[in-house]
Order: structure tokens, then sequence, then C-alpha cells
């Protein structure tokens, strides 16, 4: 059993250019987010989805995609990458919105330089 | 004030110690309560819910006190491996677009 599944681990962009960072679950729930994590300021919610072709902005949206096109799938696409955009980006999912019932499971992250 | 708050350390303890340390949250509607370990580098994985009635996990206990808004973890006989940073989320806090809202950790080093 995978759990969630990110890759790349590491990834060095240089300003302007884009990328997807993709996210895979195994067990089957339905929600699934995208949090970014930078010193001093804990996790961020960027998008999450509450299930396949439903997705919603988090706390920190802009400079970000994202689409669920399958359960399973929730690629985080950087349109444009910024500096500013230098940080380790989670992807979590959960049987219930939010954790209530079930914990999150984390993927195991990002490591994004823009510079 | 914000949302959920945390001491962020770090708390420098002895192996076999006993450590505690709170997390308050300002939203008194907010509806569950855990709290997440995070070793440094790695992803966070959930280290307990909290419950009304307070719960302990082996050497954890989880405490939540409604009236003063806060919850606590207590961890007793303290190991090398319990370094980390401990994070706190509360659901229905009203942050968070997806209803939860984190902490940003308490850094936590057991010293030999």
């Amino acid at each position: 059993n995978a759990g969630v599944t990110q890759t790349p681990k590491f990834q060095v962009l240089k300003t302007g250019q884009s990328m997807t960072l993709q996210c895979a679950q195994d067990m089957n729930h339905e929600y699934m987010s995208w949090y970014r994590q930078d010193p001093g300021m804990g996790l961020r919610l960027i998008h999450y989805s509450v299930g396949a072709g439903i997705t919603d902005q988090g706390e920190v949206p802009n400079g970000y995609n994202v689409s669920r096109s399958t359960t399973e799938d929730f690629p985080l696409r950087l349109l444009s990458a910024a500096p500013s955009q230098t940080s380790v980006y989670f992807c979590a999912s959960s049987y219930s919105r939010g954790g209530g019932i079930s914990p999150l499971h984390f993927g195991n992250g990002t490591r994004l330089t823009v510079t | 004030r914000k949302e959920v708050e945390q001491d962020p350390g770090p708390f420098n303890v002895p192996e076999g110690a006993t450590v505690a340390f709170n997390c308050t949250y300002s939203n008194s509607a907010s509806q569950s309560f855990f709290w997440y370990r995070q070793d440094c580098r790695k992803e966070p994985k959930l280290l307990m819910s909290v419950y009304s009635s307070g719960n302990e996990d082996g050497r954890f206990t989880a405490q939540l006190n409604r009236a003063s808004q806060y919850i606590s973890l207590l961890i007793r006989d303290s190991k090398l491996s319990d370094s980390a940073t401990y994070l706190c989320v509360v659901r229905g806090s009203g942050g968070g677009a997806d209803g939860l809202t984190f902490g940003k950790g308490t850094h936590l080093i057991i010293q030999p």
C-alpha cells in the first residue's frame, strides 16, 4: 500500500518556468489537498478537492492551478514560477473533508527552489 | 489573536523526563482537535486525536479544555526518538478554507 505518493522530491526552477507537482493516492480517499510549508509560517492550504471534478481554493492559491480528473490524482501546477514559491509542498488525502473522521495522510513532500 | 497558537520552543528536555505543551485556539465553536508529529524534513503524521474526555496512548496523553480553549499534549518517560515538531490541528475553527487550521508547531528536543 503506497499511500500518498508525491513526485518529484526535489526540483529547481528558474523564474518564469512552469511545472507540475504530481500527487497520487491509492486509498480511495475523496478528499485531497495541497499545502506549502515555509519556515515560521506553518502549513498553509493552497487548493483542495472533495472529489473528482471538484476543486476549491485554499488560503494561498495565487500562482497555482489544480485539477481532479480522477479520485487518485491531484496534480499541482505552477504557472510561472517565482522565488516566493520556494517552499516545501505537501499533498494530503483523507476519507473526509478536513480529516474530521480519518486522519490526513501526507505525501513525503516536494522541495522546490525557484532561482 | 491568531486562530491556533503554539509556543514554538524549542523545548530541551532530558531523556526520561515528562514534558507538556499546549495549543490555544480562538474559535469556541471548534469541533475537532488533533496532534500531529513532524520529524525534520519529513511529512506530518497523525499522533493522536484529542477527545473531550481526554485520551491516552501509551506515554502520550492529550487533553481538551474547552473553557479555556486549549489542548495539551503530555509525554511521559520521554525518549530520544520523541524529538520532533508537534503540530496542533483544529477543525472547524473558522480558519482554513477546508475547515482545518494548523498551528506552527512546537519543537521538542530530547537530550541524552
